[in-house]
C-alpha cells in the first residue's frame, strides 16, 4: 500500500538531547514537508523540500534541521537549540505543485 | 496567502447536514479555497478545493460566494466519524513551495 509512515508514534527524550524523527513515503512524491502542532492550535510549517538535496525553511525553522538525501525520506532533527520541542510533529508529501498534501500519522514528542 | 476566519466550534446532529463557514475577504484572483480536516491525533486529510465554481465530491460540497469573500463546506449527512477539526485554507495555485497555512480551524462535534 502507498502512503507516508512516521516513526515512532510516541517519543520521549531528555532535555538537551537531539532527536531525529523519521518520515518515509512510497508515493513517488517530489515534495515533502514538516509541520509542528501544539495543543489546540493549527499546523505550522518547519521545513519543506521540493526536490532531492534541496530544502527551504518554513515559518518556524529555528532549532530544527532536515536532510533530503533520498526522494522517499525526509528526516527531521529536533536539536537542543529548540526551546519548546514538546509537540505533535506531522510529515506530509505531495506531487510538486499539486492541490493535495498527504499526511503521515504524526509523532508525538515529549521532552522531559 | 489570504487569511481565513472560521468559528471556533460547531455542533451538528447525526444524519443532518453540517454547514461550516469560512470568511476570506482578502482573497485574490489566483487563490483557491481548500478544506482539510483533522481527526483527533491523526494527520490532516484533504477534503475538497475550489476557485470560484461550486464543487462536489464523495466527501463534501464546497459553495463559494460570487464575490469569493466567503465559502461554506457542506457535509450532507454528518456521521459521528465526521467529528474533527476542519481547516479552511486559501492558497495560490503553484505558490512557491506549495505550502499550506493552517489556522485554528472549526471543531465540529457530531452528536447522536
Amino acid at each position: 500500500d502507498g502512503g507516508i509512515t512516521q516513526s515512532p508514534k510516541y517519543l520521549f527524550r531528555k532535555e538537551g538531547q537531539n532527536v531525529t524523527l523519521s518520515c518515509e513515503q512510497n508515493l513517488n512524491h517530489d515534495a515533502m514537508y514538516w509541520y509542528r502542532q501544539d495543543p489546540g492550535q493549527g499546523l505550522r510549517l518547519i521545513y519543506y523540500s521540493q526536490i532531492v538535496n534541496d530544502f527551504q525553511k518554513g515559518d518556524i525553522a529555528e532549532g530544527y534541521s532536515v536532510s533530503r538525501e533520498k526522494k522517499e525520506s525526509f528526516p527531521l532533527t529536533v536539536t537542543s537549540a529548540q526551546k519548546n520541542p514538546t509537540a505533535f510533529y506531522l510529515c506530509a508529501s505531495s506531487i510538486k505543485g499539486a492541490n493535495e498534501q498527504f499526511f503521515g500519522p504524526g509523532t508525538r514528542l515529549t521532552v522531559l | 496567502d489570504a487569511k481565513t476566519t472560521q468559528p471556533t466550534s460547531m455542533d451538528c446532529a447525526e444524519g443532518r447536514a453540517a454547514n461550516l463557514p469560512c470568511n476570506h475577504s482578502t482573497i485574490s484572483g489566483n487563490e483557491y479555497v481548500y478544506w482539510y480536516r483533522q481527526i483527533h491525533s491523526q494527520g490532516p486529510q484533504y477534503i475538497i478545493h475550489g476557485l470560484k465554481n461550486n464543487e462536489t465530491n464523495e466527501m463534501a460540497s464546497l459553495i463559494i460566494t460570487e464575490d469569493r469573500k466567503s465559502s461554506t463546506l457542506i457535509l450532507p449527512h454528518a456521521t459521528l466519524r465526521d467529528t474533527a477539526v476542519y481547516y479552511c485554507i486559501v492558497r495560490a495555485y503553484n505558490n512557491a513551495g506549495n505550502m499550506l497555512t493552517f489556522g485554528g480551524g472549526t471543531r465540529l462535534m457530531v452528536k447522536p
